[in-house]
């Protein structure tokens, strides 16, 4: 059964803490991607990484960065949680773009208060 | 951006009833795919639509994609309450990295 994990399901961070939200894929795939969700807005591309230390700026960038250092992980790192980083953030993986159309499989998601 | 537009945001309906979802844009998508997100999960895959006009089946549920691969539908037939959850269109936009554009969701709520 193929399986996208993240590290938390719940967190609570302090204004100003650094933040890692881990992400980790067993399916060996290529492209892994950071959204956040949140009412109303849908799913918003953070970060995406189409291979190994390989990185793309998604729509909402900002206050954000990512590490790749293996296929299987992608990380995002808050360097300075703000309150308007409180968000649910799913993680998914998918083969490239360049094989067909295919299926982003989604982790449960982090659920990230910032107080 | 490619922006993509959900609509009802929300529906309530009887056990029985049919509903339609629909999803729209002004911008063409290389394809579009329908997810099904419940409390507490990542969305998971429902459908993927290529070709412009392109209709799908599943069980109940039907998936058509424009003519113009500008919009699509979600049609449930006879809903049940298993069928509650958040619906989210992903649009394939046409930059070459692959990357999907997301409508905001709508909350389908099936009551007994």
């Amino acid at each position: 059964d193929v399986k996208v994990t993240q590290s938390s399901r719940y967190l609570v961070k302090r204004t100003g803490e650094k933040v890692f939200l881990e992400c980790v894929q067993d399916m060996d795939h290529e492209n892994m991607f950071w959204y956040r969700q949140d009412p109303g807005l849908g799913l918003r591309l953070i970060y995406f990484s189409y291979d190994v230390k390989m990185k793309e700026k998604g729509d909402i960038p900002e206050g954000y960065s990512v590490s790749r250092e293996k296929k299987e992980r992608f990380s995002l790192i808050l360097e300075s949680a703000s309150t308007n980083q409180t968000s649910m953030y799913l993680c998914a993986s998918r083969v490239p773009y360049s094989r067909g159309h295919n299926e982003q499989f989604f982790g449960p998601g982090t659920r990230l208060t910032v107080l | 951006t490619q922006l993509l537009e959900q609509s009802p945001q929300f529906l309530s309906i009887q056990e029985g009833e049919n509903l339609t979802v629909y999803c729209n844009s002004s911008s063409v998508f290389s394809s579009l795919q329908w997810y099904r997100q419940e409390p507490g999960e990542g969305p998971v895959l429902l459908v993927t639509v290529v070709t412009g006009g392109e209709v799908k089946k599943l069980k109940r549920l039907t998936f058509q994609f424009g003519d113009a691969r500008k919009d699509s539908s979600l049609h449930i037939t006879a809903a049940q309450p298993g069928d509650t959850g958040l619906y989210l269109c992903a649009g394939l936009t046409t930059d070459s990295w692959g990357k999907f554009q997301f409508g905001a969701g709508t909350q389908v709520v099936v009551t007994p």
